[in-house]
């Protein structure tokens, strides 16, 4: 059984549309965070979520991303109005030994913005 | 911003042979790993290295920090068709911020 569970496993969107991306994790893991990998690309940061909330965030992570652990477990990334670039693999990604460091990644949802 | 550049971009070898790839920050790191990715898979982590000239060894595989810690290799032996992927340098510029990924380095294997 995968320790975290990503869903849509794929998702087709027209240019403009919202799109809600989930993780929902097994266990109770601090650190959180979201990676994107445009096909064939370099696996790209786009925040980090530490203690429910945001600690970093990069230069793509503009404001037409938020991301929310609403419950306590689901972790989710909202893009509020898809652009055509957006198309890309999402990876949430999760941190369970703080010292080793060790960055473990779902098994991706990927988004196509048409 | 800190960037992380990794070549080659591509390897083609022959089973048997040798690989290496290479890792280079423009920023001294704190931590750097190495991540490998199968083909329509997720990246799977390989090794961190933490220390000013650490060399670490997994079976085939030899992963090195340099000594300025802004630089980094892996170097696979005698590669295997398992082999096959895409390896993945990332960067840390301090002990719990957000790994920068390299744009990775696609090797293919023949047998």
């Amino acid at each position: 059984e995968p320790e975290v569970t990503q869903t849509p496993s794929h998702q087709v969107t027209q240019m403009g549309q919202e799109v809600i991306l989930r993780c929902v994790p097994i266990s109770n893991h601090l650190y959180f965070y979201w990676y994107r990998q445009i096909l064939g690309q370099k696996v790209e940061f786009l925040v980090s979520f530490y203690n429910n909330e945001i600690s970093e965030k990069s230069e793509i992570f503009d404001d037409q991303f938020s991301v929310e652990r609403p419950d306590g477990s689901n972790f989710t990334l909202k893009i509020r109005s898809t652009k055509l670039e957006d198309s890309a693999m999402y990876f949430c990604a999760w941190i369970k030994d703080a010292f080793t460091g060790e960055l473990f990644f779902g098994e991706g949802s990927r988004l196509t913005v048409l | 911003g800190q960037q992380v550049m990794q070549i080659p971009q591509y390897q083609h070898v022959q089973e048997g042979e040798d690989f290496t790839t290479y890792c280079n920050s423009s920023t001294t790191l704190s931590n750097i790993q190495w991540y490998k990715q199968r083909p329509g898979g997720h990246p799977v982590f390989l090794i961190q290295l933490v220390k000013s000239g650490e060399v670490k060894k997994q079976k085939r595989l030899t992963f090195q920090f340099g000594e300025a810690k802004k630089n980094s290799s892996l170097h696979i032996t005698a590669t295997q068709t398992t082999d096959v992927g895409t390896y993945f340098c990332a960067g840390g510029r301090q002990a719990g911020t957000a790994l920068i990924f390299g744009k990775g380095t696609t090797l293919s294997v023949s047998s």
